[in-house]
């Protein structure tokens, strides 16, 4: 079985600081890994991907994630804040390799507050 | 988000009603979701559908019923539902769909803010 964990419900951070919204994954496989913005009454907008190759993946708007194996992580990151990234964040995984109909599992969403 | 559109965005419905949701992607994708988002719980996943094809069905209750004529658009139809089911339903597409060594992306519609009276 695969699964995903969010462990902030929220996260706030003065605009100009560095953001992280923390995810963890569990799978048995090769993961796939994804991260979704989803703004008030808009459904969830693609941010990025990790599928293979290099830790570090860049994606809109600004943000990066870094994968890391050993410690089953997929963290969000920003350098510096904006207050339009004020939004709900959802990661998901999948198992690359396994089962008929692999399917996406999300976490349950972290709540990005970005204050001036 | 012009490239997954859902309507209608917001349904009030009684419990003995029948109504339906329409989904449509002008992505030229193969694959179309349906899910359920309630507060404070992960996405879950309803119906998958491939080249027109169920190829998941999540133990959801009768009282949802899917269609998808042809690739580019996918229903809901609801009748009989409950206030437990009042949520927001959101359509998804992928070019491929949800097999293994995939690597597909799904793109989201804004969804139907849907409320059981």
């Amino acid at each position: 079985a695969q699964s995903v964990a969010q462990p902030e419900d929220q996260v706030n951070v003065a605009e100009g600081n560095p953001l992280t919204v923390k995810c963890t994954y569990s799978v048995s496989g090769n993961p796939y890994l994804f991260w979704y913005v989803q703004y008030p009454n808009r459904g969830l907008q693609f941010l990025l991907k990790y599928i293979t190759g290099d830790n570090l993946v860049k994606g809109s708007y600004g943000f990066e994630a870094e994968f890391n194996k050993s410690q089953t992580s997929f963290h969000l990151k920003k350098p510096s804040a904006l207050v339009s990234d004020s939004a709900l964040y959802f990661c998901a995984v999948r198992d690359l390799y396994t089962g008929t109909a692999s399917k996406l599992t999300f976490g349950t969403g972290t709540r990005l507050q970005v204050t001036l | 988000e012009t490239g997954v559109t859902q309507t209608p965005r917001h349904l009030v419905m009684g419990m003995t009603n029948k109504k339906s949701l329409k989904c449509e992607q002008h992505l030229g994708h193969n694959a179309m979701y349906w899910y359920k988002q309630s507060a404070k719980k992960p996405l879950e996943l309803m119906f998958v559908y491939s080249l027109e094809e169920r190829v998941e069905n999540n133990s959801v209750p009768s009282r949802f019923s899917p269609e998808c004529p042809n690739s580019s658009h996918l229903f809901l139809h609801l009748h009989t539902l409950q206030p437990e089911d009042s949520a927001l339903y959101l359509c998804a597409s992928s070019q491929e769909g949800p097999f293994v060594a995939s690597t597909d992306t799904q793109y989201f519609g804004p969804g139907t803010r849907l409320t059981v009276l």
